[in-house]
């Protein structure tokens, strides 16, 4: 079936690089997408990156896609407290069903 | 531009009530999508409605229902609540469908509570 999963939880220093972890089931998933979500919002796309793409680099943001093991991965350079919130991964699912297939999103702290 | 807006921001009901919450999608977006996003369940997918019609719906009971108007607004009805459906309801639009390139801009959600 389809399915996409995250780590839960990732802590990192101020400064430093951040990298999130996804991978998915369904390798007729065309699109991969990153959100984030801030506590009492909704979610925000971040970078999104197409099946037949291997990277993709948004300013701060790097997405690296291996299509072979069927993970994703999210790093995100010089972190800043701002950047504390919950990551989603997602992917489409196979056919036109207007579905996006998400992970249960990753926690992602940043200390100071 | 304005995003995607839902209202109510928050809505509180008893056990066998209804709920109503709405959404409007981003100004020549046609496609709206219904997200449940509970505690401990992730973001499930509910409905996608395209032109005015239901495209799709995930699995949910059928007293899970809505419709999408002709200016592309829709609503979200839950029939006969119960206590499992508080959750927060997560509205996203496209401006086509998703398979052809298109990207989900969601809303702020309408977190409902059922007592």
């Amino acid at each position: 079936g389809e399915d996409v999963e995250q780590s839960l939880f990732l802590s990192v220093r101020e400064g430093d690089s951040s990298v999130i972890n996804c991978t998915y089931t369904d390798s007729s998933s065309t699109y991969l997408y990153w959100y984030k979500q801030e506590p009492g919002a909704g979610l925000q796309l971040l970078t999104y990156i197409f099946s037949n793409m291997d990277m993709k680099q948004d300013q701060r943001l790097t997405v690296l896609l291996n299509k072979k093991d069927k993970h994703l991965s999210l790093r995100i350079a010089d972190t800043q407290t701002g950047d504390s919130a919950i990551y989603f991964c997602a992917a489409t699912g196979s056919g036109n069903t207007g579905k996006l297939i998400f992970g249960q999103g990753t926690t992602l702290q940043v200390k100071p | 531009e304005a995003g995607v807006t839902q209202s109510p921001t928050h809505l509180i009901k008893t056990r066998g009530q209804q709920a109503t919450l709405r959404c409007s999608p981003i100004s020549g977006h046609t496609s709206v999508y219904w997200y449940q996003q509970a505690l401990g369940l992730g973001l499930q997918f509910l409905l996608w409605y395209d032109e005015g019609e239901e495209r799709n719906r995930g699995n949910f009971p059928p007293r899970f229902s809505g419709r999408q108007f002709p200016n592309y607004s829709s609503e979200l009805n839950v029939n006969a609540l119960e206590l499992e459906d508080s959750a927060l309801y997560l509205c996203a639009s496209s401006f086509q469908a998703l398979a052809a390139n298109e990207k989900l801009f969601f809303g702020s959600g309408t977190q409902l509570s059922v007592l």
